[in-house]
């Protein structure tokens, strides 16, 4: 299986702040990567798909970029509501999630 | 508007089987691959096993913790799919999603999810 390392675990961040979360995987996966927000006692949601492509609806203050191993998650003007835990997940391969980033507002 | 309500979650012994169901609407449900994604209490998500359309072949593919123990089903005709779990063990403990898996092995739309505990 494809292993994922996201960074930071975690991070405190003012609002209004540019907040990068970056995934790395342990070999190749092209552009083969979507990332999903998760707040808290929800399910997940959909962000970003094929590393940079926004899914329908939501803000554009979220971007992705990236490809083969390294990629990243920017919110360029965090907001209240964005307080989530964050996953990438690759779609290569047989699926695998990176362990989480959480998101918390100061 | 896509909705995905799970159902069937609860306490079971280890050793016990359970069986979820995955009630679905708002899209063209046969023409969609499903996936079910689990959570352990305050852990990350895990990709548990997904099936494919009739029109794609109907088959499964599950992660290795589970194959051999859990069959994902689907029944076209009541728009619902399911995902019978056997000999179950305390790490399989966790809240359990079902989603659309899209084009592309993306995860698109989730239900809320319905606890399953494993316990003596």
């Amino acid at each position: 299986d494809i292993q994922m390392t996201q960074s930071p675990s975690s991070l405190s961040a003012s609002v209004g702040d540019r907040v990068t979360i970056t995934c790395r995987t342990s070999q190749s996966i092209s552009s083969y990567l979507n990332w999903y927000q998760q707040k808290p006692g929800k399910a997940p949601k959909l962000l970003i798909f094929v590393a940079s492509v926004l899914q329908t609806g939501v803000p554009s203050r979220f971007t992705g970029s990236g490809a083969g191993t390294d990629f990243t998650l920017t919110i360029t003007s965090l907001q209240p509501e964005d307080l989530a835990t964050y996953y990438c997940q690759q779609s290569y391969s047989t699926p695998t999630f990176g362990g989480g980033t959480r998101v918390e507002i100061k | 508007e896509v909705q995905l309500v799970e159902s069937g979650g609860g306490l079971v012994r280890p050793g016990g089987s359970l069986r979820l169901s995955c009630a679905a609407s708002g899209f063209t449900f046969s023409n969609a691959w499903l996936s079910w994604v689990r959570q352990a209490p305050g852990k990350g998500l895990e990709w548990v096993g997904h099936i494919k359309t009739k029109t794609d072949g109907g088959t499964t593919d599950y992660a290795a913790p589970v194959k051999g123990r859990f069959t994902i089903s689907r029944d076209d005709s009541r728009n619902t799919v399911y995902l019978q779990m056997n000999s179950l063990k305390s790490e399989d403990t966790a809240v359990y999603y079902c989603s659309t898996y899209g084009s592309g092995r993306k995860f698109d739309y989730w239900g809320q999810g319905t606890l399953v505990t494993v316990s003596s």
